[in-house]
C-alpha cells in the first residue's frame, strides 16, 4: 500500500462548480499535512496546510480526519485558473523535514 | 528574482556521462532537498541537507551524490548517468513550516 494515495483523476468540472478530492495516508503517526498545487511541467507550490480543526482560505477548504486517515480539499466556485494537479503531502513529524507526496489528482475546469 | 533557482533547466546527456545539477536559494533557509518526479510516481526524495555539514540520504539515493557548498547552494551529481534517471528534478528549501521548490530541471539520458 502506498503511504499516500490519491485518485489520479482527471476530474473535469464546469466553471463555477464545487469539486472535492480526498487523499488517504497509511501512517497513523503522521503529524502534518499539506496540499500543494502543480501546474503542468512547473514546480509544486504550497496551496495550504491542513489543520485538525479544518481550515479555509478563500474558496478552498481543507479537512483532516485522523480516525479514518484521510484529508480532503474542497474548491468552491471553481475558476479556469484552478486547473492543475493537486498533490496531497504528509509528514510524519510536526515540521516538514521529510515529506511524502501523493501522485496527484488532475483537475481541469471547463468553460 | 526567483528565490530558488536551478541550472540547467533542461539537459540531454548520454549514458555514462557525469552530470551536475545546481540549486541556489536566496531565502536564507538552512534546509535543502533534491527530489525527482516521474509520471505516476510522484515526487521522491533523493538527498536532503539540514545545514552545510549535514547530508542525508533520501529514499532513492543510489546513483546520486550531493554537495552542500554553502548555505545557499546544493548540487546534485549523477556520476554515471543511466536512462532510468531520465526525470524532472526539483530542488527545494524549507523553513520550519513549508517547502519551496525551484523551477525544476528536465533531464534526459539517452
Amino acid at each position: 500500500r502506498k503511504e499516500v494515495e490519491q485518485d489520479p483523476g482527471p476530474f473535469n468540472v464546469p466553471e463555477g462548480a464545487t469539486v472535492a478530492f480526498n487523499c488517504t495516508y497509511s501512517n497513523s503517526a503522521s503529524q502534518s499535512f499539506f496540499w500543494y498545487r502543480q501546474d503542468c511541467r512547473k514546480e509544486p507550490k504550497l496551496l495550504m496546510s491542513v489543520y485538525s480543526s479544518g481550515n479555509e482560505d478563500g474558496r478552498f477548504t481543507a479537512q483532516l480526519n485522523r480516525a479514518s486517515q484521510y484529508i480532503s480539499l474542497l474548491i468552491r466556485d471553481s475558476k479556469l485558473s484552478d486547473s492543475a494537479t493537486y498533490l496531497c503531502v504528509v509528514n510524519k513529524r510536526s515540521g516538514n523535514e521529510k515529506l511524502t507526496f501523493g501522485t496527484g489528482t488532475r483537475l481541469t475546469i471547463i468553460p | 528574482d526567483a528565490d530558488v533557482t536551478q541550472t540547467p533547466r533542461n539537459r540531454i546527456t548520454k549514458t555514462g556521462k557525469r552530470i551536475m545539477l545546481e540549486c541556489s536559494q536566496t531565502k536564507g533557509h538552512d534546509r535543502m532537498y533534491w527530489y525527482r518526479q516521474d509520471p505516476g510516481l510522484g515526487l521522491r526524495l533523493i538527498y536532503y541537507s539540514f545545514d552545510v555539514k549535514d547530508i542525508n540520504k533520501g529514499e532513492i539515493s543510489d546513483g546520486y551524490s550531493v554537495s552542500r557548498q554553502a548555505q545557499a547552494k546544493f548540487s546534485l551529481s549523477l556520476e554515471s548517468a543511466i536512462p532510468n534517471q531520465t526525470a524532472l528534478y526539483f530542488c527545494a528549501t524549507s523553513d520550519s513550516h513549508w517547502q519551496y521548490f525551484g523551477p525544476g530541471t528536465r533531464l534526459t539520458v539517452t
